[in-house]
C-alpha cells in the first residue's frame, strides 16, 4: 500500500508569514495526526482526528496553528503567522483506527520548515 | 504529568558489540510502550512493542514496571543498526496518543 504523504518537503519563509501543509493518509486509515519536530526533540503531537472530527488538539497553539479534515481523508495544517520558533519538521501520520490501540502508526517523510 | 526520558543522546559502539538504550517513563497506570526507529533519510517506523514481547532485529525490550524503564537491547550490534531510537508509551485512555522522547542517537562503527 501507498505510504502517508506529505508536501512540500521543505519550506523556508520570513517570520509572520503564513504557511501551509498538506497530508494524504494511508487510504482507509481513519485517525490522522500531525507532529511537530524540533531538532533535537521527539515528534510531539499537535493534533489528532479520528474521520474529520479532533479528537485532541490541548498542545496546537491555537493563536496560529489551525488544521482541518474536510472530508475525512487529506488534512491540511497552517500556521499565521510564523514565529521563529515554529520553525522544525512537521510529520503526518496516519492509523487504521477502531482496532486496537497498539495499532501501528504510519509516518509521512515530514516537511522541514525553516523560519527566518 | 507523563514523561519519558532517554538519557543519553548518542551512544556509539563497534561493530558486535552489546547495545543498551535506556527509557524511563514517568506515567501512573499500565503503560504500553513502543520503540520507534529512524533510519538515515527514511520516515520514523515502528520497530517493537512491549506487548508483543517480539524480537525485531535482533532487538528485544523488557518493561520493568518496578523500575519504570523499558530499555531497548541487542547483544550485537551491526552496522545497519545506526540510526535514532525513540521511546514512546502510549497514555492510557487515550485515542493511541504517543509521548516521544527525545531520542537516542546510535553509532554502530566497524
Amino acid at each position: 500500500e501507498a505510504g502517508v504523504a506529505q508536501s512540500p518537503r521543505y519550506k523556508i519563509i520570513e517570520k509572520r508569514q503564513s504557511v501551509a501543509f498538506w497530508c494524504n493518509p494511508i487510504s482507509g486509515h481513519a485517525t490522522l495526526y500531525w507532529y511537530q519536530q524540533i531538532l533535537g526533540q521527539g515528534p510531539k503531537l499537535l493534533i489528532q482526528f479520528q474521520n474529520n472530527g479532533v479528537v485532541d488538539d490541548s498542545q496546537l497553539p491555537k493563536d496560529r496553528f489551525s488544521a482541518e479534515r474536510l472530508k475525512g481523508v487529506d488534512s491540511t495544517l497552517k500556521i499565521q503567522p510564523a514565529k521563529l520558533e515554529d520553525s522544525a519538521v512537521y510529520l503526518c501520520a496516519s492509523r487504521r483506527g477502531g482496532g486496537q490501540p497498539t495499532e501501528t502508526q504510519y509516518f509521512g517523510p515530514g516537511t522541514r520548515l525553516l523560519v527566518l | 504529568a507523563q514523561r519519558v526520558t532517554q538519557p543519553e543522546k548518542l551512544l556509539s559502539v563497534f561493530k558486535g558489540a552489546p547495545v543498551e538504550l535506556k527509557c524511563n517513563y514517568s506515567y501512573s497506570g499500565s503503560p504500553e510502550l513502543f520503540w520507534y526507529v529512524q533510519y538515515s533519510r527514511q520516515r520514523l517506523q515502528l520497530l517493537l512493542r512491549h506487548i508483543s514481547r517480539e524480537s525485531i532485529k535482533g532487538f528485544t525490550a523488557d518493561l520493568n514496571k518496578g523500575e519504570t524503564s523499558f530499555h531497548l537491547k541487542k547483544p550485537f550490534a551491526q552496522e545497519e543498526d545506526s540510526a535514532m531510537y525513540y521511546c514512546a508509551p502510549r497514555v492510557w485512555g487515550g485515542y493511541n496518543k504517543l509521548i516521544f522522547g527525545a531520542g537516542t542517537r546510535l553509532a554502530v562503527h566497524p
